[in-house]
């Protein structure tokens, strides 16, 4: 069954520091994988897309990785700002399919 | 910058009553999709919309619902008779390929 699982649930850090989350996934077979930000009462905003030949992606203070092999993937947020409060979630493509799987996200709260 | 939009952005109905939700995709794109977030939970994908046909829609997406472009800009979402469980936000979204989709803010649909 297709499913992306994501890691942790929720996660408190202070204003400046960096993090890390996880996302794995079983969806075969795979396209591509992307990472949004949601902000509470928003729609979902694009930070990354990597395809199954990409090892990392950057978007400003935001790096996606991707492991295509054990199928994981991170998000790491460097010197995280209070904007960065908002939840996080990874979404995978299959192949040939407009069908998005969607994780149920990681709650970031950035405490000042 | 381009953006989808979407109206209402709360819409308060009664049990059984049909509702209409709007959408104005990005104008050069050419895919529109629709996906609801019931409170707190994973945003799940309703329906996908090509060429002025449903290209593919999930198991949520029955009998009730109903998906249109009437004119060049419009896309709505018709849920014929509402249920209680309706209630979630609504995103549109909107991408030129099947690769990065932009999201609308949403229409909060309550049914009481």
């Amino acid at each position: 069954k297709n499913q992306v699982e994501q890691s942790p649930q929720s996660l408190i850090i202070l204003e400046g520091k960096n993090c890390t989350l996880q996302c794995n996934y079983t969806v075969s077979p795979f396209s591509n994988l992307r990472w949004y930000k949601q902000d509470t009462g928003r729609g979902p905003v694009s930070l990354t897309i990597m395809t199954f030949s990409e090892n990392t992606k950057s978007n400003g203070r935001y790096t996606a990785t991707l492991d295509a092999d054990t199928k994981q993937s991170s998000l790491h947020i460097t010197a995280s700002q209070l904007s960065d409060s908002a939840s996080y979630i990874c979404v995978v493509s299959a192949d040939s399919n407009y069908q998005l799987i969607w994780g149920a996200g990681t709650k970031l709260i950035i405490k000042p | 910058e381009p953006e989808v939009t979407q109206t209402p952005s709360h819409q308060v109905t009664q049990m059984g009553q049909e509702v209409i939700l709007r959408c104005v995709p990005i104008s050069n794109h050419l895919y529109f999709y629709w996906y609801r977030q019931i409170l707190g939970q994973k945003v799940e994908f309703l329906v996908s919309f090509y060429n002025n046909e449903i290209s593919e829609k999930s198991e949520i997406f029955d009998d009730q619902f109903s998906v249109e472009r009437p004119d060049g800009s419009n896309f709505t979402l018709k849920i014929r008779s509402t249920k209680l469980e309706d209630s979630a936000m609504y995103f549109c979204a909107s991408s030129v390929w099947v690769n990065i989709q932009y999201f609308g803010a949403g229409t909060r649909l309550s049914v009481l």
